[in-house]
């Protein structure tokens, strides 16, 4: 079953311009990751946010985490054509070991 | 070597066919997973294997059996599959199952037709 949502379900930008993607999920987690995947291809893991913590970046990537609303943003600053793909946040059901559910994804088309 | 390899890239198999999907990783986990995914729809969980043993199953039709014959090899035997299995089988890694903080590495994925 799919426990996240992710909105917008696809997003289109010009090269430069900035990139928001957000994630809402139904129930207690232990973390929360964003992945990527280019067409047709595997899913490349881009950065995991835990329970406890509220902000984290990774080069370009900022990603948020709000609890108490139970959803996520994941930010791509200074988009690039290559960064055109599908985005999938997964979390990682309480005391579920590592059983990832992923949301539907946003797939960004970046404007060269 | 921190990849996942998967073969065949694409298979296209009858209903009566049996074939295999073999998944590959040499990063020393000891938790493999197989994936569905159908077009335009985010991956679906299968099958958890920890330290080799199946773990989770997700309610999937006896059609698809996995095996894991060691901590580096996966594969997913397919038998009397109908034209609704069609998809991108996805295998993925990581360290340990069981635990919260760690991140799955993907292979590229078998392209699957059953005519």
């Amino acid at each position: 079953s799919q426990q996240g949502e992710e909105d917008p379900q696809a997003l289109s930008i010009q090269e430069g311009e900035n990139a928001t993607m957000n994630c809402s999920y139904k129930t207690s987690i232990n973390n929360l990751q964003w992945y990527r995947q280019n067409s047709g291809r595997g899913l490349v893991h881009l950065i995991l946010i835990r329970s406890n913590e509220r902000e984290k970046h990774s080069g370009r990537l900022r990603v948020t985490l709000d609890t108490s609303k139970k959803s996520s943003s994941l930010l791509i600053t200074a988009s690039r054509a290559a960064d055109t793909a599908s985005y999938f946040c997964a979390t990682d059901v309480d005391n579920a070991g590592n059983m990832l559910t992923f949301g539907g994804g946003t797939r960004l088309m970046v404007k060269p | 070597d921190t990849e996942v390899t998967q073969t065949p890239k694409h298979l296209v198999m009858g209903m009566t066919n049996k074939k295999s999907l073999k998944c590959e990783q040499h990063m020393g986990h000891r938790a493999m997973y197989w994936y569905k995914q159908k077009a335009k729809k985010p991956p679906e969980l299968m099958f958890v294997y920890s330290y080799e043993k199946l773990s989770i199953n997700e309610s999937v039709p006896s059609r698809f059996s996995p095996e894991c014959p060691n901590s580096s090899l996966l594969n997913l035997h397919l038998h009397a599959l109908q034209p609704e299995d069609s998809a991108l089988y996805l295998c993925a890694s990581s360290l340990y199952a069981g635990t919260s903080y760690n991140e799955q590495f993907f292979g590229p994925g078998t392209r699957l037709t059953v005519l």
